[in-house]
């Protein structure tokens, strides 16, 4: 069974930049959650997918976007890049979308803007 | 506006002993509690969790406590061993509202096991 993985696992962009992020969830997991971990902070929800469809997002705004593939592999899409995105990125497969179905993440994207 | 704080950065204990890591919330809504462990360089990792019906879980070596009526939620590791030492998210869901689906995470408290 392999676990949680994330693609790229560094990555320097500039203001103004677009950028991509994946993770591939474990198996028999049909949810992801994405998170953004700022220095010196906790990790603070971005938004799930569960069954390829937006199931909740927290205060992000829409310039962060995702999608998940039939497989369940997750992409987050950030445009229009901002200093302050920079951060450490982790995805979260879960069997369920409830926050009772044990998240298990991924070792995280880190994302430095220039 | 931290729902869910940490009031400790750090914590430094000797191989051995009790670890108590502590964790407070502010919102009443939040009725599943748990905690994840971070290594560095590595993604976090569940460790244990806890109910609103409960007042205490137990796995193993680590035990969480739960104090509804003060808002209050702590880990016991107990004996610390230096494999321990890494840095301790608590974290907290309102399990049965419209936002079931959300963990909100505190700041994390690094534990150091001394040898």
């Amino acid at each position: 069974e392999t676990g949680v993985t994330q693609s790229p696992t560094h990555l320097i962009k500039t203001r103004g930049q677009q950028v991509t992020l994946r993770c591939s969830s474990q198996s028999g997991h049909n949810t992801v959650s994405w998170y953004q971990q700022a220095l010196g902070q906790g990790p603070q929800f971005i938004f799930q997918y569960y069954r390829e469809e937006e199931n909740g997002r927290g205060n992000f705004p829409p310039r962060f976007s995702g999608l998940q593939f039939p497989n369940y592999s997750s992409e987050l899409n950030v445009n229009a890049l901002e200093l302050d995105d920079s951060a450490l990125y982790l995805c979260a497969s879960s069997p369920g979308p409830r926050a009772v179905d044990t998240q298990y993440f991924g070792p995280g994207t880190r994302l430095t803007v220039l | 506006d931290q729902q869910v704080k940490q009031n400790s950065p750090s914590l430094s204990v000797q191989e051995g002993r009790i670890s108590i890591l502590n964790c407070d919330y502010t919102n009443s809504m939040f009725d599943y509690f748990l905690w994840y462990k971070k290594y560095p360089a590595e993604g976090p990792t569940f460790l244990i969790s806890i109910s609103s019906i409960k007042d205490k879980n137990e796995d193993g070596r680590f035990t969480v406590f739960l104090n509804k009526s003060a808002k209050h939620l702590s880990l016991h590791i107990v004996p610390s061993q230096p494999g321990d030492s890494a840095v301790y998210f608590c974290a907290a869901s309102a399990s049965s509202g419209g936002s079931n689906y959300k963990l909100t995470f505190g700041k994390g408290t690094l534990l150091t096991v001394n040898p």
